[in-house]
């Protein structure tokens, strides 16, 4: 069973600081991963996809990604109170003839304390 | 451009009986999926709509969820009869093409209550 694997936090950070989310997963057929931001009540947004090894960077935030070792971070700098959410890490994952599923972590909880 | 529409936003209802949630996908978006988080678990799939076919229903719990997609636009997926382990948030999404090349875009979701 193809699994994401996330530290469930709650991960506290002081404003300014740097927040590394960190999601290892199971299979090593996906190709695609993504970082979701969830605020309590909201829809899950995508703030990162990346696709090949390395780092992928947009503002503020670095998505890494190491197939070697199923491991996939999110690096948040200059952390900020709105930066507090729920961060889902996901992998898209093709299970035999089926679709292309998102296969979810429970999420880390992320408190940037001002 | 509008995103991915659900509702109700919240539905509690007894348990036996049944619920429809809407979905309506971003326009042009022929790929839908419905995912559903209960308590203290991930969110997982439940199923995938390519236009109004279904391509992928392996993540359907059992037969008492029936999901539609008539014309290949909004999806309502229904609920009967309710259990009380259905209860959690049930999300929709869409995406231009299969798989997340271009993302998969999320609505709201509906939290359903069975009581």
């Amino acid at each position: 069973q193809k699994e994401v694997e996330q530290n469930s936090g709650p991960l506290s950070v002081p404003e300014g600081a740097i927040a590394s989310l960190n999601c290892t997963y199971s299979d090593r057929g996906s190709q695609s991963f993504f970082w979701y931001r969830q605020y309590s009540g909201k829809s899950p947004e995508l703030i990162m996809s990346i696709y090949s090894n390395g780092d992928k960077e947009d503002g503020r935030f670095t998505a890494q990604l190491n197939k070697a070792s199923q491991y996939v971070s999110l690096l948040i700098r200059d952390s900020q109170p709105s930066d507090s959410a729920t961060y889902l890490c996901a992998g898209d994952f093709k299970p035999g003839a089926g679709s292309y599923q998102l296969t979810f972590g429970k999420g880390t909880k992320l408190s940037v304390i001002p | 451009e509008a995103g991915v529409t659900q509702f109700p936003s919240h539905s509690v209802i007894e348990k036996g009986q049944t619920v429809t949630l809407r979905c309506d996908p971003i326009s042009g978006h022929d790929n839908l999926y419905w995912y559903r988080r209960v308590m203290g678990k991930e969110i997982k799939f439940l199923l995938h709509f390519v236009k109004e076919s279904k391509q992928d229903e392996s993540g359907m719990p059992n037969n008492r969820f029936l999901a539609e997609r008539t014309g290949g636009t909004y999806s309502t997926l229904k609920v009967q009869p309710a259990e009380l382990e259905d209860s959690g948030v049930y999300f929709c999404a869409s995406s231009q093409v299969e798989g997340g090349l271009y993302g998969y875009t999320f609505g709201s979701g509906t939290r359903l209550t069975v009581v």
